[in-house]
């Protein structure tokens, strides 16, 4: 079946500009994730979403980032006011568990967005 | 504060030699520990769990063990192939209190020599 999908690709942003990421999780998943990982870095962890409640939000870097998810399905994560240090990429994923600890995480391929 | 440190050099190994990664951490306790595969340009794809109070797991040429007390897990990969060059992930997670956030090493870079 298809896995967890990210839109879009690539994204070049000036400082200053906002932006907004897409996460299509899994069909049936209610655990989503935002991780966010610099180059040559593992992933770091950003938030968690059990259907469209935002159960952890700790990892957030400022209030500048903002992420929902409605319906419980489609996750989008904003970014405001948009800083050099934010390029990285953004990945999601997604887990078909109600308690997801110790269970496998499902990536999507991530946005890679480049702040000039 | 939390730490996790993986081999930060590249591992260059020949073909069909067993390639042996280090996952070391400090200042945390986990419930359980996995491993993922990551390609450039794509992300990380799940490989094993091993939770605290397992050992070793084994899944066909992959073997991963995990000491609590000496804080560090081991992964191997057996009769290594070209197909198996990628960057290799650690991650820690905390029991079933928490919400399965993940914390990841910074990944060591096989790559496998024919």
């Amino acid at each position: 079946g298809a896995g967890v999908s990210q839109s879009p690709r690539y994204k070049v942003a000036k400082r200053g500009q906002d932006v907004a990421l897409r996460c299509d999780p899994i069909s049936g998943h209610v655990s989503l994730f935002w991780y966010q990982q610099a180059l040559g870095q593992g992933p770091e962890f950003l938030t968690y979403f059990q259907n469209e409640a935002q159960l952890d939000k700790s990892g957030l870097p400022s209030d500048r980032f903002f992420a929902e998810r409605p319906e419980g399905s489609v996750s989008t994560l904003k970014i405001q006011r948009t800083q050099q240090e934010d390029s990285a990429v953004y990945l999601c994923a997604s887990s078909h568990r109600t308690s997801p600890s110790s269970y496998e995480q499902y990536f999507g391929p991530g946005t890679r967005l480049t702040v000039t | 504060s939390q730490k996790i440190e993986q081999n930060s050099e590249a591992l260059n190994i020949q073909e069909g030699k067993t390639a042996t990664l280090t996952c070391n951490y400090t200042n945390y306790s986990p419930a359980y520990l996995q491993w993922y595969r990551q390609d450039p340009g794509r992300g990380p794809v799940f490989l094993l769990l091993i939770r605290e109070n397992e050992k070793e797991k084994r899944k066909e040429r992959l073997k991963v063990t995990f000491d609590t007390t000496l804080k560090q897990s081991l992964f191997h990969i057996t009769a290594s192939q070209p197909a198996d060059s990628a960057t290799y992930l650690c991650a820690l997670g905390r029991g079933s209190s928490n919400t399965g956030k993940l914390i990841f090493g910074q990944g060591t870079t096989l790559q496998v020599k024919p």
